[in-house]
């Protein structure tokens, strides 16, 4: 059975910083590409980072370019995701979500996490 | 960029099937989309990967009132004998290279 499970979710002040962490199992986590994606209160989802193809391809979407960093450790079976420069706008709930494929063309998630919880305060 | 549109809610009554509809701008009538389904309090859920050809490939568990379809640039999503746990926000997704896209999501009220 797949599972995902995310931690390193909670309350931080603007412009500090906070790593996500999702552990995955029930799959051979190296063959699979792996992506982060967001909820905002009242909003609907919103991908924010992930990887295609092999490891040194990364993604970002243009609301997160240059604050965030995705990685993974295959041999922990986790992925990570690095929030700096934290902004108000940027409280959500953080799925991470697995690809039915690695392909460098896309692909969709076919498997969720239950999210964490990250707050932005002023 | 693709864009995906769906209708910000829709209504149906217990025991009665409802169909939702994702539209792809112009010039992607030919992406593939999955559907994703998000109750209340809940983490998504995977329901399909539909294909422009209307062929789809569904997740591990989904019941067999879940389906889809297509024609031109609109990707449906039926779901027959309505319960009440189907009362969620449904998405469509699509990707291309290097992008990941969601539509606005479609609450649904049964």
């Amino acid at each position: 059975e797949v599972q995902l499970l995310e931690s390193g979710g909670g309350l931080v002040q603007r412009g500090g910083s906070l790593r996500l962490s999702c552990v995955a199992s029930g799959f051979t986590f190296s063959s699979f590409a792996m992506s982060w994606v967001r909820r905002a209160p009242g909003k609907g989802l919103e991908w924010v980072s992930g990887f295609s193809g092999s490891t040194d391809n990364t993604n970002y979407a243009d609301s997160v370019k240059g604050r965030f960093t995705i990685s993974r450790d295959n041999s922990k079976n986790t992925l990570y995701l690095q929030m700096n420069n934290l902004r108000v706008e940027d409280t959500a709930v953080y799925f991470c979500a697995k690809g039915s494929s690695s392909s460098t063309r896309g692909y969709n998630f076919d498997y969720w996490g239950q999210g964490a919880l990250v707050t932005v305060s002023s | 960029q693709v864009v995906l549109t769906q209708s910000p809610s829709a209504s149906a009554s217990l025991g009665a099937s409802v169909k939702l509809t994702c539209t792809l701008s112009s010039g992607h009538s030919s992406y593939d989309i999955a559907w994703h389904q998000q109750q209340p309090e809940k983490g998504p859920r995977y329901l399909m990967k539909l294909r422009s050809d209307g062929s789809h490939t569904k997740g591990d568990g989904i019941p067999e009132r879940f389906s889809g379809s297509s024609s031109g640039a609109e990707r449906y999503l039926i779901i027959s004998s309505l319960q009440s746990e189907d009362e969620a926000d449904y998405y469509c997704q699509t990707w291309g290279t290097g992008i990941w896209v969601f539509g606005g999501g479609t609450k649904l009220s049964v």
